[in-house]
């Protein structure tokens, strides 16, 4: 049974500083995904990771694969109140391409 | 392009009344998808298709039941609903092959059981 965890699952920052979340998955999968979701939204996309040592950015985020570790990070440099959401990762299963959720990073970040 | 649209998007229903949340895409997507999420927990497949007229169970199918008669339509039942059902459910579709690794979600249909 594939397992993502994602670690913290709860992050108050302050604007202007860095952080990193983790996101360990059980068994092997081709791709990783990245979504934010705002309260009571749906998921929007933020990054595909399809192979390893890929990395995007977009903006003030950062994501990383290392496959082999079975690990993703998503970095954020210089918080801004804007980046306030639920961030997950996500991997790809055996059913049809479905994707297993980990549970999900709430991030706050405060002035 | 409407992209994935979901109905209703707010239901309200009691123990034991059914109803179906229509999923719709229209991106000839081949691969659609049922999730829930739940406070804390993430979102997990429900149901899915490969194709039309193909349903598959997820990781947690009971109490659902799926219908897949167009390509462009994934139908979720739920035959006598349960207060365990109270979730917020998504729909999602896919294609593959090409450069599209993409899984586009729907807006969301927030059920409560009472």
């Amino acid at each position: 049974e594939l397992k993502v965890e994602q670690n913290p699952l709860f992050l108050s920052m302050q604007e202007g500083k860095n952080y990193t979340i983790y996101c360990n998955y059980s068994t092997t999968s081709d791709r990783l995904y990245w979504y934010r979701q705002d309260p009571g939204k749906s998921l929007e996309s933020l990054f595909v990771l399809l192979s390893n040592g890929a990395v995007k950015q977009e903006g003030r985020l950062m994501a990383s694969l290392d496959t082999k570790a079975r690990l993703s990070t998503l970095h954020i440099t210089a918080a801004v109140h804007d980046l306030s959401a639920t961030y997950f990762c996500a991997v790809e299963g055996s059913s049809g391409y479905a994707l297993n959720f980990g549970k999900g990073t709430s991030l706050l970040v405060t002035p | 392009n409407a992209g994935v649209t979901q109905t209703p998007k707010f239901r309200v229903l009691k123990t034991g009344q059914s109803m179906t949340l229509l999923c719709a895409q229209d991106m000839n997507h081949e691969y659609m998808y049922w999730y829930r999420q739940d406070p804390g927990m993430g979102l997990r497949l429900i149901h899915y298709s490969v194709g039309e007229g193909t349903t598959a169970k997820g990781e947690v199918p009971d109490g659902y039941n799926v219908s897949r008669l167009k390509k462009q339509n994934f139908l979720l039942g739920l035959e006598s609903a349960a207060p365990s059902q109270t979730s917020v459910y998504f729909c999602a579709s896919n294609s593959y092959g090409g450069l599209d690794y993409e899984q586009y979600f729907g807006p969301g249909t927030r059920l409560t059981v009472t």
